[in-house]
């Protein structure tokens, strides 16, 4: 079973630009998560895209948006960038209205350099 | 409050060793309760989840509401087990979790 894959596994970016970032899900996986894990803060949750939907968003301001498509995988697009947007970003999965104890599985992730 | 506080960031032990990584939350909800792993240059991976109650490459961790705490041990320390080990807490309702900042593993021969 193919895992989550996420692409790319880096980018560099200047300030002021856009960044997309996109994952696609373990099969039979509907619900996807990003996770932002930026040095000396840990992993951060992000969004969550359920069946199409964006169902929850952490505290993180709008310029971080995303989009899931009909076939699960999602895209995490980040406009304006800043330098403290710099981290490795995590996409991971689960089965849909994930029951509490459910895991969810993560990709490689992405590695975004701000210059 | 949300929260949860892995305490230790580095760990040493010796091969053969009893290993205790200290997990502790916050959280006024039913608690449900991961460790997850990453090996080097591997992805984060799943080690356990409470619900389960299982054991996994020697790893066991139990819930203890009083003193919120879900420590993760192991009897006999192996040198594949350097890892960073991550507690994460899962949000009813909001289908998120929240990690601790993690505690960096270290086997010595």
């Amino acid at each position: 079973e193919a895992g989550v894959t996420q692409s790319p596994t880096h980018l560099i970016k200047t300030r002021g630009q856009q960044a997309t970032l996109r994952c696609s899900p373990i099969s039979g996986h509907t619900s996807v998560y990003w996770y932002q894990q930026a040095l000396g803060l840990g992993l951060q949750f992000l969004l969550w895209y359920d069946e199409g939907e964006e169902r929850n968003r952490g505290n993180f301001p709008p310029r971080f948006s995303g989009r899931q498509f009909p076939n699960y995988s999602s895209e995490l697009n980040v406009n304006a960038l800043e330098l403290e947007d710099s981290a490795l970003y995590l996409c991971a999965s689960s089965l849909a209205k994930r029951v509490r104890g459910q895991p969810q599985h993560f990709g490689d992730g992405t590695r975004l350099s701000i210059l | 409050a949300q929260r949860v506080t892995q305490p230790e960031k580095l760990l040493s032990v010796f091969k053969g060793a009893p290993v205790e990584l200290k997990c502790n939350y916050s959280y006024s909800g039913s608690p449900e309760l991961f460790w997850y792993v990453q090996y080097s240059r591997q992805r984060l991976q799943l080690l356990l989840r409470h619900i389960s109650r299982e054991s996994i490459k020697g790893f066991t961790a139990d819930l203890n509401k009083g003193e919120t705490s879900f420590h993760l041990k192991k009897p006999f320390a192996q040198e594949e087990d350097s890892a960073m080990y991550y507690c994460a807490l899962d949000i009813q309702g909001a289908q998120k979790l929240v990690f601790g900042q993690g505690t960096r593993l270290t086997i010595n021969p």
